[in-house]
């Protein structure tokens, strides 16, 4: 097994434009997280996705982010109209379903610079 | 709502010296406790975690943790650290039923000097 996957690793945009991130998760993992990191931080609870449900969205999460999941494998996160605000590190963890409470796995990050 | 409290932002040590990264806790239930790990440019790795049963916990490299429930505390330690051990560590907490989320402490970075 390779992990949890993201692409792209970085990404610098101009502040109005859209992003897209994408997160492959462990096979067989039916749940996945994305997380916000800003520096000094630690991460920032987004989202997460039973299969191809959306079953939690922060109130972080503003009407200019969308998450989706279809299928039930990758899933990606839009930023539409960027600010620089949302420069920050976005993680992707994925894990079995639980109870008891499966480890996370996470992946490497995208890092977004928007200018 | 629960909330994590790292209480050291930056911890320098010396090598193999012992080293305890603190972390405080707030739930009015019960809790599943996690220390994560990051290295520079990676993402974060399990350290160790807390679902139920003893309240000593060992981890990967040689860490532990003890949960402390009338001190709603989770300590992480190491009786003697190592240059590679220099990281961000990450205390978390999630409710049981809750779907997984992690709440996050805002990390402690752990400095080993030799």
């Amino acid at each position: 097994d390779t992990g949890v996957s993201q692409n792209p690793r970085h990404k610098i945009t101009k502040r109005g434009q859209n992003v897209t991130f994408r997160c492959d998760p462990i096979s067989e993992h039916n749940r996945l997280y994305w997380y916000r990191q800003t520096l000094g931080q630690g991460p920032e609870f987004l989202t997460y996705f039973q299969n191809e449900a959306q079953l939690e969205k922060s109130r972080l999460l503003s009407d200019r982010f969308s998450a989706e999941r279809p299928k039930g494998s990758f899933s990606t996160l839009e930023i539409q109209r960027t600010e620089q605000g949302d420069s920050a590190m976005y993680l992707c963890a994925s894990s079995l379903d639980g109870p008891p409470q499966e480890t996370q796995y996470f992946g490497p990050g995208t890092r977004l610079l928007v200018l | 709502a629960q909330s994590v409290t790292q209480l050291d932002s930056q911890v320098p040590v010396f090598e193999e010296a012992p080293v305890e990264l603190r972390c405080n806790y707030s739930s009015s239930v019960s809790v599943y406790l996690f220390w994560y790990v990051q290295y520079p440019n990676q993402g974060l790795q399990l350290l160790l975690k807390y679902l139920s049963g003893s309240t000593l916990v060992k981890g990967i490299n040689g860490f532990e943790a003890e949960f402390n429930k009338s001190q709603t505390s989770f300590h992480l330690r190491k009786p003697s650290v190592h240059i590679s051990d220099t990281a961000e560590y990450f205390c978390a907490v999630t409710r049981y039923n809750q779907g997984g989320k992690l709440i996050f402490g805002q990390g402690t970075e752990l400095s080993v000097k030799p």
